[in-house]
């Protein structure tokens, strides 16, 4: 059964700092893995998709990486600000035809001024 | 930018009555999906729906669980008969094509007392 997990659990950090955030999954049978951000009380915004075949995708000041063989993917942010602030979730796609995501518990990130 | 839109965006009901949660999809997205989220956990799959049919369920998603597509727009998650554990976040996905990244409403909380 996929796990997906997300380290630290929580992160604080000073405005402007770079930062990056964890999540390891244990089947490394992914089609996708897809980044999202959640605001208190609010609904998912997709960030960045990762198909299985790629090793990482850029969107701004945000960057994820793939390591499928390790069940490893980071998300860089650059620059960080307080509009920042949010939970994020990382979540995988098993094998193709699924249809069905496995999240994380999430990372809340909250960048002070 | 295209919307999953959900309705209401919080309701509250008696443990024992029936609710129906109402989702838009974006226009030109053939597949559906269910999710929710219990206050402090993860965001957990519940049922995925394609071409008027169930694609794939979550042992969550008993016989007090329906979905239905009633007309060309809307995507509604009936439950029949709601406990005091149904409470939680449920989101409304739709995409394109499966595999392909997700598209998630704003969610709609609901209270069972």
């Amino acid at each position: 059964k996929q796990e997906v997990t997300q380290i630290p659990a929580a992160l604080s950090v000073p405005e402007g700092e770079n930062l990056v955030l964890n999540c390891s999954f244990t089947d490394s049978a992914i089609y996708n893995l897809q980044w999202f951000r959640q605001d208190p009380g609010k609904g998912l915004t997709s960030l960045l998709l990762i198909q299985s075949s790629q090793r990482e995708q850029t969107s701004g000041r945000l960057n994820a990486s793939l390591d499928k063989s390790s069940g490893r993917s980071t998300l860089y942010i650059a620059a960080s600000q307080p509009g920042d602030s949010a939970t994020y979730l990382c979540a995988v796609e098993r094998v193709m035809g699924a249809q069905k995501l496995v999240f994380g518990q999430g990372t809340r990130l909250t960048i002070n001024p | 930018e295209p919307e999953v839109t959900q309705t209401p965006s919080h309701q509250v009901t008696q443990m024992g009555q029936e609710v129906i949660l109402r989702c838009v999809p974006i226009s030109n997205h053939l597949y559906f999906y269910w999710y929710r989220q219990i206050l402090g956990q993860k965001v957990e799959f519940l049922v995925s729906f394609y071409n008027n049919e169930i694609s794939e369920k979550s042992e969550i998603f008993d016989d007090q669980f329906s979905v239905e597509r009633p007309d060309g727009s809307n995507f509604t998650l009936k439950i029949r008969s709601t406990k005091l554990e149904d409470s939680a976040m449920y989101f409304c996905a739709s995409s394109e094509v499966p595999n392909y990244g997700y598209t998630f409403g704003s969610g709609t909380r609901l209270t069972v007392v």
